[in-house]
């Protein structure tokens, strides 16, 4: 059981948009930065989106992030058939002083 | 050009140790936050360790009192020292680098099985 709370797939067509949630608690998401992570099969995770909502260099602006209170959400817009993977979204968690990350999200590109 | 090349898993018998290595090159890990995450077969991330600049250590309760953070800086080499391992350690670790608050820069893995 994660401390952040992911839908475990979800889903959409070639060229449509995407959300996907990451909910936590005041100790972690409601205090500190999300980030968020993209890991294609057989690879390592690679950083997609930092400090709730910036990309770093290279990643394309199809991918965004927001925070709104105790909860965070991805959004890919322009989907691509390379966009399958599973996504994570992680933080701190000040109260239990340990890095928490959700249990991933499967996106499918039908 | 930042890289890290974790080194050191393999098959080990239940309560056992192992050392794991991450050498870095391109940044001194002396200077940056660094982490172990894991990934057990077909699961997802799991955070294990951290360790700061200033050398503050973290660790995730499942691994508090077995495992051990550190570092060398005359090797620019992050460590991840395994004692008392169990079958549920069987993973793929990879060491991370931050990038403000997140995890920018991760290495390719190195994969630790427990069993008899």
């Amino acid at each position: 059981q994660s401390v952040l709370t992911q839908p475990p797939s979800v889903s959409a067509a070639p060229g449509q948009k995407v959300s996907i949630s990451c909910s936590g608690s005041s100790s972690n998401i409601g205090n500190n930065y999300v980030s968020w992570y993209q890991q294609l099969p057989g690879t390592a995770p690679k950083l997609l989106i930092y400090d709730n909502n910036k990309r770093p260099s290279g990643i394309p602006d199809r991918f965004s992030g927001s925070k709104s209170g105790t909860s965070a959400t991805l959004g890919i817009t322009g989907l691509q058939t390379g966009d399958e993977a599973d996504y994570y979204c992680g933080t701190w968690d000040s109260s239990l002083s340990v890095v928490v990350f959700g249990g991933g999200t499967k996106l499918t590109v039908l | 050009e930042v890289q890290l090349v974790e080194s050191g898993g393999g098959l080990i018998q239940p309560g056992g140790s192992l050392r794991l290595s991450c050498a870095a090159s391109g940044f001194s890990v002396s200077s940056n936050y660094m982490s172990w995450v894991r990934q057990a077969p077909g699961k997802g991330l799991e955070w294990v360790s951290v360790i700061y600049s200033d050398g503050t250590t973290h660790y995730a309760d499942s691994v508090k009192g077995r495992f051990t953070i550190s570092r060398d800086s005359s090797k620019n080499t992050l460590y991840l020292q395994m004692d008392s391992l169990r079958a549920e350690d069987t993973a793929v670790y990879y060491c991370a680098r931050d990038h403000s608050a997140g995890w920018g820069y991760w290495g390719q893995g190195t994969l630790v099985t427990v069993s008899s």
